[in-house]
Protein backbone atom coordinates (compact mmCIF):
# COMPACT_ATOMS: atom_id res chain seq x y z
CA UNK A 1 0.00 0.00 0.00
CA UNK A 2 0.83 3.67 -0.44
CA UNK A 3 1.86 5.22 2.31
CA UNK A 4 4.22 7.64 4.19
CA UNK A 5 6.91 5.68 6.48
CA UNK A 6 8.66 7.09 9.32
CA UNK A 7 11.33 5.45 11.43
CA UNK A 8 11.88 5.11 14.22
CA UNK A 9 8.93 5.08 15.99
CA UNK A 10 10.78 5.87 19.39
CA UNK A 11 13.51 7.47 20.25
CA UNK A 12 15.52 8.09 22.69
CA UNK A 13 18.63 10.37 23.14
CA UNK A 14 20.25 12.23 25.56
CA UNK A 15 20.88 15.86 26.09
CA UNK A 16 22.80 17.63 23.20
CA UNK A 17 23.60 14.45 21.39
CA UNK A 18 22.28 15.00 17.62
CA UNK A 19 19.76 12.59 15.99
CA UNK A 20 18.06 12.40 12.85
CA UNK A 21 14.31 11.31 11.97
CA UNK A 22 13.53 9.50 8.54
CA UNK A 23 10.57 9.70 6.46
CA UNK A 24 9.95 7.84 3.10
CA UNK A 25 7.24 7.99 1.36
CA UNK A 26 5.33 5.90 -1.79
CA UNK A 27 2.69 8.28 -2.33
CA UNK A 28 5.72 10.33 -5.36
CA UNK A 29 4.34 13.43 -3.77
CA UNK A 30 6.19 16.44 -4.56
CA UNK A 31 5.53 17.73 -0.75
CA UNK A 32 6.76 16.74 2.62
CA UNK A 33 6.45 18.63 5.60
CA UNK A 34 7.78 18.17 9.03
CA UNK A 35 5.77 18.86 12.08
CA UNK A 36 6.46 19.23 15.87
CA UNK A 37 3.70 17.93 18.25
CA UNK A 38 3.70 18.32 21.81
CA UNK A 39 1.64 17.06 24.31
CA UNK A 40 -2.30 18.17 24.14
CA UNK A 41 -1.42 20.18 21.61
CA UNK A 42 -1.52 20.55 17.65
CA UNK A 43 0.58 20.15 15.17
CA UNK A 44 3.21 22.96 14.52
CA UNK A 45 4.85 22.97 10.90
CA UNK A 46 8.46 23.60 11.13
CA UNK A 47 9.32 23.61 7.44
CA UNK A 48 8.59 21.75 4.04
CA UNK A 49 10.13 21.18 1.04
CA UNK A 50 8.09 21.86 -2.73
CA UNK A 51 10.44 19.09 -4.34
CA UNK A 52 13.85 20.41 -4.34
CA UNK A 53 13.01 24.09 -2.70
CA UNK A 54 13.11 24.25 1.05
CA UNK A 55 10.99 26.58 3.08
CA UNK A 56 11.75 27.36 6.66
CA UNK A 57 8.98 28.72 8.85
CA UNK A 58 10.14 32.04 10.33
CA UNK A 59 9.79 30.57 13.59
CA UNK A 60 11.77 27.02 13.93
CA UNK A 61 14.67 27.08 15.56
CA UNK A 62 18.48 27.09 14.09
CA UNK A 63 18.88 23.51 15.52
CA UNK A 64 16.47 21.84 13.30
CA UNK A 65 17.41 21.01 10.56
CA UNK A 66 16.08 19.06 7.26
CA UNK A 67 17.85 17.45 3.85
CA UNK A 68 15.93 15.89 1.19
CA UNK A 69 17.99 13.86 -1.16
CA UNK A 70 15.40 12.48 -3.74
CA UNK A 71 11.35 12.95 -3.90
CA UNK A 72 10.89 9.78 -1.82
CA UNK A 73 13.19 10.45 1.56
CA UNK A 74 13.30 13.34 4.00
CA UNK A 75 15.31 13.33 7.41
CA UNK A 76 14.79 16.21 10.01
CA UNK A 77 18.63 16.22 11.97
CA UNK A 78 17.76 18.21 15.36
CA UNK A 79 21.57 19.15 15.91
CA UNK A 80 21.68 19.69 19.56
CA UNK A 81 18.17 18.36 21.58
CA UNK A 82 17.50 20.28 24.38
CA UNK A 83 14.75 19.20 26.88
CA UNK A 84 12.05 21.03 25.54
CA UNK A 85 12.02 19.30 21.78
CA UNK A 86 10.67 16.06 23.17
CA UNK A 87 7.70 15.69 21.07
CA UNK A 88 6.31 13.62 18.55
CA UNK A 89 7.50 14.71 14.99
CA UNK A 90 5.18 13.94 12.15
CA UNK A 91 6.03 13.65 8.34
CA UNK A 92 3.38 14.68 5.76
CA UNK A 93 2.87 14.59 2.28
CA UNK A 94 0.85 16.24 -0.28
CA UNK A 95 0.77 16.00 -4.35
CA UNK A 96 0.93 19.97 -4.16
CA UNK A 97 0.14 22.64 -6.97
CA UNK A 98 -3.08 23.42 -6.18
CA UNK A 99 -6.05 24.10 -3.68
CA UNK A 100 -7.64 20.36 -3.40
CA UNK A 101 -4.16 19.22 -2.06
CA UNK A 102 -4.38 16.80 1.12
CA UNK A 103 -1.67 16.27 3.67
CA UNK A 104 -1.07 12.80 4.14
CA UNK A 105 0.46 12.03 7.61
CA UNK A 106 3.08 9.42 8.34
CA UNK A 107 2.60 7.28 12.19
CA UNK A 108 4.99 9.98 13.72
CA UNK A 109 8.52 9.49 15.73
CA UNK A 110 8.22 10.32 19.52
CA UNK A 111 11.24 11.49 20.68
CA UNK A 112 12.42 11.13 23.64
CA UNK A 113 15.57 13.42 25.42
CA UNK A 114 16.97 12.42 28.56
CA UNK B 1 -4.72 35.27 9.82
CA UNK B 2 -6.18 32.55 9.95
CA UNK B 3 -7.67 30.61 12.54
CA UNK B 4 -9.79 27.54 13.77
CA UNK B 5 -11.06 27.24 16.97
CA UNK B 6 -12.38 23.69 18.41
CA UNK B 7 -14.24 24.91 21.76
CA UNK B 8 -14.84 21.75 23.45
CA UNK B 9 -11.41 20.62 24.66
CA UNK B 10 -12.62 16.98 26.13
CA UNK B 11 -15.84 14.89 25.40
CA UNK B 12 -16.74 11.73 26.78
CA UNK B 13 -20.41 9.91 25.84
CA UNK B 14 -21.03 6.69 26.17
CA UNK B 15 -21.22 3.91 23.24
CA UNK B 16 -23.54 4.31 21.09
CA UNK B 17 -24.67 8.29 21.34
CA UNK B 18 -24.38 10.36 18.59
CA UNK B 19 -21.65 13.29 19.59
CA UNK B 20 -21.12 16.42 17.41
CA UNK B 21 -17.82 17.87 17.52
CA UNK B 22 -17.35 21.75 16.62
CA UNK B 23 -15.02 23.55 14.75
CA UNK B 24 -15.24 27.50 13.83
CA UNK B 25 -12.76 28.80 11.18
CA UNK B 26 -11.66 32.39 9.89
CA UNK B 27 -10.65 33.30 7.28
CA UNK B 28 -10.11 35.65 4.48
CA UNK B 29 -9.98 33.94 1.59
CA UNK B 30 -12.79 33.30 -0.58
CA UNK B 31 -11.51 30.02 -1.61
CA UNK B 32 -10.47 27.58 1.14
CA UNK B 33 -10.60 24.14 2.11
CA UNK B 34 -11.60 22.39 5.76
CA UNK B 35 -10.42 19.10 6.68
CA UNK B 36 -11.00 17.25 9.74
CA UNK B 37 -8.13 15.21 11.17
CA UNK B 38 -8.25 12.02 13.45
CA UNK B 39 -5.74 11.11 15.42
CA UNK B 40 -5.88 8.28 18.00
CA UNK B 41 -3.42 6.97 20.82
CA UNK B 42 -0.76 6.06 18.63
CA UNK B 43 -0.46 9.28 16.93
CA UNK B 44 -0.56 8.96 13.22
CA UNK B 45 -3.19 11.63 11.86
CA UNK B 46 -5.15 10.01 9.67
CA UNK B 47 -6.97 11.96 7.10
CA UNK B 48 -11.05 11.57 7.51
CA UNK B 49 -12.78 14.76 4.63
CA UNK B 50 -11.88 17.59 2.72
CA UNK B 51 -14.25 20.51 1.88
CA UNK B 52 -14.18 23.34 -0.45
CA UNK B 53 -16.02 26.48 0.26
CA UNK B 54 -18.03 26.26 -2.57
CA UNK B 55 -19.99 23.04 -1.32
CA UNK B 56 -22.10 23.42 1.65
CA UNK B 57 -23.81 20.32 0.96
CA UNK B 58 -23.24 18.18 3.91
CA UNK B 59 -21.68 14.73 3.53
CA UNK B 60 -22.07 11.43 4.99
CA UNK B 61 -19.79 8.54 5.19
CA UNK B 62 -20.87 5.51 7.49
CA UNK B 63 -21.58 6.81 10.82
CA UNK B 64 -19.51 10.23 10.03
CA UNK B 65 -21.30 13.02 8.86
CA UNK B 66 -19.95 17.17 8.29
CA UNK B 67 -22.09 19.78 8.70
CA UNK B 68 -20.54 22.88 6.32
CA UNK B 69 -22.79 26.19 7.22
CA UNK B 70 -20.37 28.82 5.39
CA UNK B 71 -22.95 31.68 6.55
CA UNK B 72 -21.88 30.77 10.68
CA UNK B 73 -18.14 29.42 9.59
CA UNK B 74 -18.66 26.24 11.04
CA UNK B 75 -18.06 23.06 9.97
CA UNK B 76 -18.95 20.19 12.45
CA UNK B 77 -18.38 16.48 12.58
CA UNK B 78 -21.19 14.17 13.98
CA UNK B 79 -20.48 10.54 14.96
CA UNK B 80 -23.76 8.55 14.82
CA UNK B 81 -23.99 5.55 17.50
CA UNK B 82 -20.44 6.18 18.69
CA UNK B 83 -17.75 3.50 19.50
CA UNK B 84 -14.90 2.49 22.07
CA UNK B 85 -12.75 2.49 18.72
CA UNK B 86 -13.86 6.09 17.68
CA UNK B 87 -11.86 7.71 21.01
CA UNK B 88 -9.24 9.69 19.82
CA UNK B 89 -8.57 13.28 19.59
CA UNK B 90 -9.73 15.01 16.48
CA UNK B 91 -8.78 18.16 14.97
CA UNK B 92 -10.06 20.60 12.57
CA UNK B 93 -7.78 22.63 10.31
CA UNK B 94 -7.83 25.10 7.17
CA UNK B 95 -5.96 25.62 4.32
CA UNK B 96 -4.23 28.93 3.26
CA UNK B 97 -2.10 28.84 0.67
CA UNK B 98 2.45 29.14 1.54
CA UNK B 99 5.37 29.89 -0.89
CA UNK B 100 5.00 28.24 -4.11
CA UNK B 101 1.98 26.12 -4.32
CA UNK B 102 1.70 24.04 -1.25
CA UNK B 103 -0.43 24.53 1.06
CA UNK B 104 -0.34 25.52 4.99
CA UNK B 105 -3.08 23.71 7.55
CA UNK B 106 -4.07 25.94 10.21
CA UNK B 107 -4.78 23.12 12.79
CA UNK B 108 -7.51 23.64 15.91
CA UNK B 109 -6.50 22.89 19.33
CA UNK B 110 -8.39 19.46 18.99
CA UNK B 111 -11.30 18.01 20.92
CA UNK B 112 -10.36 14.72 23.00
CA UNK B 113 -13.24 11.97 22.83
CA UNK B 114 -13.51 9.75 24.84
CA UNK B 115 -16.45 6.72 24.49
CA UNK B 116 -16.78 4.43 27.13
CA UNK B 117 -17.96 1.18 26.80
Amino acid sequence: DAMVIQNPRYQVTQFGKPVTLSCSQTLNHNVMYWYQQKSSQAPKLLFHYYDKDFNNEADTPDNFQSRRPNTSFCFLDIRSPGLGDAAMYLCATSRGGGSTDTQYFGPGTRLTVL
Amino acid sequence: AQKVTQAQTEISVVEKEDVTLDCVYETRDTTYYLFWYKQPPSGELVFLIRRNSFDEQNEISGRYSWNFQKSTSSFNFTITASQVVDSAVYFCALSERMRGSARQLTFGSGTQLTVLP
